[in-house]
Protein backbone atom coordinates (compact mmCIF):
# COMPACT_ATOMS: atom_id res chain seq x y z
CA UNK A 1 0.00 0.00 0.00
CA UNK A 2 1.48 3.33 -1.06
CA UNK A 3 -0.18 5.89 1.49
CA UNK A 4 -0.53 9.61 0.59
CA UNK A 5 -1.15 11.17 3.63
CA UNK A 6 -2.71 14.86 3.80
CA UNK A 7 -2.91 17.66 5.98
CA UNK A 8 -4.98 19.54 7.15
CA UNK A 9 -8.04 16.79 7.03
CA UNK A 10 -10.45 19.84 7.44
CA UNK A 11 -10.18 23.36 7.08
CA UNK A 12 -12.66 26.23 6.98
CA UNK A 13 -11.77 29.96 6.29
CA UNK A 14 -13.10 33.14 5.79
CA UNK A 15 -13.24 34.17 2.00
CA UNK A 16 -10.34 36.00 0.84
CA UNK A 17 -7.26 33.92 2.57
CA UNK A 18 -4.66 32.10 1.38
CA UNK A 19 -4.24 28.09 1.93
CA UNK A 20 -1.91 25.58 1.41
CA UNK A 21 -3.15 21.62 1.58
CA UNK A 22 0.28 19.28 2.21
CA UNK A 23 0.28 15.68 0.35
CA UNK A 24 2.91 13.29 1.78
CA UNK A 25 4.36 9.94 0.94
CA UNK A 26 7.37 8.26 1.33
CA UNK A 27 6.64 6.44 -2.17
CA UNK A 28 7.97 7.93 -5.41
CA UNK A 29 5.36 8.45 -7.63
CA UNK A 30 6.07 9.43 -11.40
CA UNK A 31 3.11 11.91 -11.41
CA UNK A 32 0.93 13.03 -9.07
CA UNK A 33 -2.75 14.89 -9.52
CA UNK A 34 -4.59 16.52 -7.47
CA UNK A 35 -8.80 16.42 -7.85
CA UNK A 36 -11.54 18.38 -6.84
CA UNK A 37 -14.96 16.80 -5.38
CA UNK A 38 -18.13 18.26 -5.12
CA UNK A 39 -20.94 16.69 -3.13
CA UNK A 40 -23.24 14.10 -5.13
CA UNK A 41 -20.49 14.15 -7.80
CA UNK A 42 -17.37 12.18 -8.32
CA UNK A 43 -14.05 13.42 -7.90
CA UNK A 44 -12.89 15.84 -11.28
CA UNK A 45 -8.80 16.57 -11.82
CA UNK A 46 -7.71 20.18 -11.45
CA UNK A 47 -4.42 18.75 -12.30
CA UNK A 48 -1.42 16.57 -12.76
CA UNK A 49 2.89 17.55 -11.71
CA UNK A 50 4.93 15.11 -13.50
CA UNK A 51 8.83 16.66 -13.00
CA UNK A 52 10.28 17.19 -9.70
CA UNK A 53 10.17 20.58 -8.74
CA UNK A 54 7.85 21.41 -11.17
CA UNK A 55 5.01 24.37 -10.44
CA UNK A 56 1.66 24.47 -12.29
CA UNK A 57 -0.71 27.47 -11.82
CA UNK A 58 -4.67 27.36 -12.49
CA UNK A 59 -6.12 31.09 -12.24
CA UNK A 60 -5.72 31.05 -7.74
CA UNK A 61 -4.64 27.80 -7.20
CA UNK A 62 -1.14 26.84 -7.17
CA UNK A 63 0.74 23.21 -7.35
CA UNK A 64 4.06 21.79 -6.95
CA UNK A 65 5.75 19.03 -6.99
CA UNK A 66 8.59 17.98 -4.78
CA UNK A 67 11.99 17.66 -5.73
CA UNK A 68 12.00 14.15 -4.39
CA UNK A 69 7.90 13.29 -6.32
CA UNK A 70 7.12 12.34 -3.18
CA UNK A 71 5.26 15.36 -1.87
CA UNK A 72 2.91 17.91 -3.27
CA UNK A 73 1.46 21.01 -2.32
CA UNK A 74 -1.91 23.25 -3.09
CA UNK A 75 -2.49 26.89 -2.39
CA UNK A 76 -4.79 28.63 -2.84
CA UNK A 77 -4.78 32.70 -3.21
CA UNK A 78 -8.25 34.43 -2.46
CA UNK A 79 -10.19 31.73 -1.56
CA UNK A 80 -13.72 31.88 -2.88
CA UNK A 81 -16.75 29.93 -2.04
CA UNK A 82 -17.09 28.32 -5.00
CA UNK A 83 -13.52 26.22 -3.99
CA UNK A 84 -15.06 24.89 -1.45
CA UNK A 85 -15.30 20.81 -1.88
CA UNK A 86 -12.99 17.86 -0.94
CA UNK A 87 -9.25 18.38 -2.43
CA UNK A 88 -7.73 14.82 -3.05
CA UNK A 89 -3.82 14.16 -4.02
CA UNK A 90 -3.25 11.27 -6.17
CA UNK A 91 -0.36 9.12 -7.39
CA UNK A 92 -0.03 6.56 -9.83
CA UNK A 93 1.53 3.14 -9.96
CA UNK A 94 1.25 0.53 -11.69
CA UNK A 95 -2.16 0.51 -13.23
CA UNK A 96 -3.47 1.63 -9.78
CA UNK A 97 -4.24 5.49 -8.46
CA UNK A 98 -3.69 6.22 -4.87
CA UNK A 99 -5.57 8.39 -3.42
CA UNK A 100 -4.74 11.03 -0.61
CA UNK A 101 -6.37 11.08 2.92
CA UNK A 102 -8.52 13.98 1.80
CA UNK A 103 -9.02 17.81 2.80
CA UNK A 104 -12.20 19.07 2.93
CA UNK A 105 -12.34 22.40 2.36
CA UNK A 106 -15.29 25.10 3.48
CA UNK A 107 -14.79 28.91 2.67
CA UNK A 108 -17.01 30.85 4.30
CA UNK A 109 -18.69 34.13 2.26
CA UNK B 1 -10.98 11.51 -22.22
CA UNK B 2 -13.95 9.35 -20.52
CA UNK B 3 -17.50 9.57 -19.38
CA UNK B 4 -19.03 7.27 -17.39
CA UNK B 5 -22.27 7.45 -16.28
CA UNK B 6 -23.65 5.47 -13.02
CA UNK B 7 -26.60 4.37 -11.72
CA UNK B 8 -28.75 5.10 -9.19
CA UNK B 9 -27.20 7.55 -8.06
CA UNK B 10 -28.80 7.29 -4.61
CA UNK B 11 -30.62 4.35 -2.71
CA UNK B 12 -32.16 3.54 0.24
CA UNK B 13 -32.07 -0.14 1.00
CA UNK B 14 -33.58 -2.22 3.60
CA UNK B 15 -30.73 -5.18 5.66
CA UNK B 16 -30.50 -8.54 3.96
CA UNK B 17 -30.89 -7.41 0.85
CA UNK B 18 -28.39 -6.56 -2.47
CA UNK B 19 -28.10 -3.40 -4.47
CA UNK B 20 -26.64 -3.45 -8.12
CA UNK B 21 -24.79 -0.64 -9.07
CA UNK B 22 -24.33 0.00 -12.84
CA UNK B 23 -21.49 1.59 -14.74
CA UNK B 24 -21.07 2.84 -18.21
CA UNK B 25 -18.45 4.22 -20.16
CA UNK B 26 -18.90 6.22 -23.41
CA UNK B 27 -15.31 4.25 -24.68
CA UNK B 28 -13.24 1.18 -24.05
CA UNK B 29 -11.25 0.42 -21.26
CA UNK B 30 -9.62 -2.59 -20.30
CA UNK B 31 -9.34 -2.18 -16.57
CA UNK B 32 -12.57 -0.39 -14.38
CA UNK B 33 -11.99 0.04 -10.33
CA UNK B 34 -14.98 0.22 -7.97
CA UNK B 35 -14.07 2.17 -4.51
CA UNK B 36 -15.58 2.95 -1.58
CA UNK B 37 -16.10 6.40 0.17
CA UNK B 38 -17.26 8.06 3.66
CA UNK B 39 -18.70 11.48 2.49
CA UNK B 40 -15.76 14.11 2.66
CA UNK B 41 -13.20 11.38 3.35
CA UNK B 42 -10.72 9.34 0.69
CA UNK B 43 -11.43 6.16 -1.37
CA UNK B 44 -11.05 3.16 -0.66
CA UNK B 45 -10.00 0.47 -3.82
CA UNK B 46 -12.79 -2.32 -3.66
CA UNK B 47 -11.93 -3.74 -6.94
CA UNK B 48 -10.30 -4.15 -10.24
CA UNK B 49 -12.49 -5.02 -12.71
CA UNK B 50 -11.22 -6.81 -15.72
CA UNK B 51 -12.71 -7.90 -19.22
CA UNK B 52 -13.14 -11.92 -19.67
CA UNK B 53 -11.23 -12.42 -15.48
CA UNK B 54 -12.32 -12.46 -12.35
CA UNK B 55 -11.83 -9.31 -10.08
CA UNK B 56 -8.85 -8.10 -8.13
CA UNK B 57 -10.45 -8.18 -4.83
CA UNK B 58 -8.70 -5.00 -2.07
CA UNK B 59 -7.60 -6.75 1.39
CA UNK B 60 -10.46 -6.48 3.33
CA UNK B 61 -13.20 -6.80 0.41
CA UNK B 62 -14.61 -10.10 -0.78
CA UNK B 63 -16.52 -11.57 -3.72
CA UNK B 64 -19.30 -13.32 -1.86
CA UNK B 65 -19.99 -9.69 -0.73
CA UNK B 66 -19.34 -7.66 -3.56
CA UNK B 67 -19.59 -9.38 -7.10
CA UNK B 68 -18.73 -7.70 -9.81
CA UNK B 69 -19.16 -8.51 -13.72
CA UNK B 70 -17.16 -7.42 -16.34
CA UNK B 71 -19.16 -8.45 -19.69
CA UNK B 72 -17.38 -6.68 -21.94
CA UNK B 73 -15.13 -3.38 -22.21
CA UNK B 74 -17.50 -0.49 -21.91
CA UNK B 75 -20.04 -1.79 -18.75
CA UNK B 76 -19.41 -3.48 -15.08
CA UNK B 77 -21.35 -3.85 -12.55
CA UNK B 78 -21.37 -3.84 -8.49
CA UNK B 79 -23.25 -5.71 -6.06
CA UNK B 80 -23.65 -5.07 -2.54
CA UNK B 81 -24.67 -8.02 -1.05
CA UNK B 82 -26.46 -8.65 2.18
CA UNK B 83 -25.94 -5.42 3.43
CA UNK B 84 -25.94 -3.96 6.82
CA UNK B 85 -25.95 -0.41 7.86
CA UNK B 86 -21.97 -0.66 7.88
CA UNK B 87 -22.70 -0.65 3.69
CA UNK B 88 -24.29 2.79 3.80
CA UNK B 89 -21.50 4.86 2.00
CA UNK B 90 -20.47 6.66 -1.33
CA UNK B 91 -19.96 3.69 -3.55
CA UNK B 92 -17.66 5.13 -7.44
CA UNK B 93 -16.76 3.62 -10.43
CA UNK B 94 -13.55 4.82 -12.01
CA UNK B 95 -11.53 4.21 -15.14
CA UNK B 96 -8.18 5.34 -16.19
CA UNK B 97 -7.57 7.37 -19.00
CA UNK B 98 -5.83 6.30 -22.51
CA UNK B 99 -3.35 8.06 -24.49
CA UNK B 100 -2.77 11.39 -23.44
CA UNK B 101 -4.95 11.42 -20.35
CA UNK B 102 -3.29 8.13 -18.98
CA UNK B 103 -2.30 9.67 -15.62
CA UNK B 104 -5.73 10.91 -14.68
CA UNK B 105 -8.94 8.99 -13.21
CA UNK B 106 -12.34 9.64 -14.94
CA UNK B 107 -15.28 9.05 -12.36
CA UNK B 108 -18.76 8.29 -12.16
CA UNK B 109 -21.30 10.37 -10.38
CA UNK B 110 -21.06 7.62 -6.97
CA UNK B 111 -24.13 6.22 -5.42
CA UNK B 112 -24.58 6.82 -2.11
CA UNK B 113 -26.03 4.44 -0.60
CA UNK B 114 -28.06 4.10 2.82
CA UNK B 115 -28.74 0.86 4.61
CA UNK B 116 -31.74 0.86 7.43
Amino acid sequence: TQLLEQSPQFLSIQEGENLTVYCNSSSVFSSLQWYRQEPGEGPVLLVTVVTGGEVKKLKRLTFQFGDARKDSSLHITAAQPGDTGLYLCAGAAGNQFYFGTGTSLTVIP
Amino acid sequence: SAVISQKPSRDICQRGTSLTIQCQVDSQVTMMFWYRQQPGQSLTLIATANQGSEATYESGFVIDKFPISRPNLTFSTLTVSNMSPEDSSIYLCSVRGTGASNTEAFFGQGTRLTVV
